[in-house]
């Protein structure tokens, strides 16, 4: 059974693109969750997602910053006209239920 | 609002025992958990403690006290592999979303 998978594993991009990174939970796991990390810091939470909803997305920025769940293909985290501080890990996690959290590798973004 | 603080650094040698602590506050209590994450890499789940007690899985134990609203991870017998950053999470008043600690770096020397 394949893990989180997310891709891409590094991605650069020049302030004012577009960033997209995805998701594909654990088979089985209907509930996505992205995070976000800066160096030597927790992780902060971002959005929660159920298949086609968005649960919770209290510690989503409100501006630039969207996510998506579709009913078919993976999660989708999608950072518009992206600036320097958006340079950090994303981690994705799945779980069946509200149970423990299986995570992902990682997307670290580089703005430059 | 949820908060957890928990110590930002602990070192400890080969084949000791360690104590990570984690106090919370939180306006709805749906259990404490506690996960591990080497170098950046994809943190793992290590425990849950959803009941006042102990927990224990191996080398690793979790505590809980509801009452005191905290909480521990204890490593035994430690081992050069078990340097890392370890975090205690709480879910928030909603109970959704899974509200991380700053994390606690352990350094194991020999």
């Amino acid at each position: 059974n394949a893990g989180v998978m997310q891709n891409p594993r590094h991605l650069v991009r020049r302030r004012g693109q577009e960033a997209r990174l995805r998701c594909s939970p654990m088979k089985g796991h209907s509930h996505v969750y992205w995070y976000r990390q800066l160096p030597e810091e927790g992780l902060k939470f971002m959005v929660y997602l159920q298949k086609e909803n968005i649960i919770d997305e209290s510690g989503m920025p409100k501006e630039r910053f969207s996510a998506e769940f579709p009913k078919e293909g993976p999660s989708i985290l999608r950072i518009q006209q992206v600036v320097r501080g958006d340079s950090a890990a994303y981690f994705c996690a799945s779980s069946p239920g509200r149970e423990k959290l299986f995570f992902g590798s990682g997307t670290q973004l580089s703005v430059l | 609002g949820q908060s957890l603080e928990q110590p930002s650094e602990v070192t400890a040698v080969e084949g000791a025992i360690v104590q990570i602590n984690c106090t919370y506050q939180t306006s709805g209590f749906y259990g404490l958990s506690w996960y591990q994450q080497h170098d950046g890499g994809a943190p793992t789940f290590l425990s849950y403690n959803g009941l006042d007690g102990l927990e224990e899985t191996g080398r690793f134990s979790s505590f809980l006290s509801r009452s005191d609203s905290y909480g521990y991870l204890l490593l035994q017998e430690l081992q050069m592999k078990d340097s890392a950053s370890y975090f205690c999470a709480v879910r928030d008043q909603a109970g959704t979303a899974l509200i991380f600690g700053k994390g606690t770096t352990l350094s194991v020397s020999s």
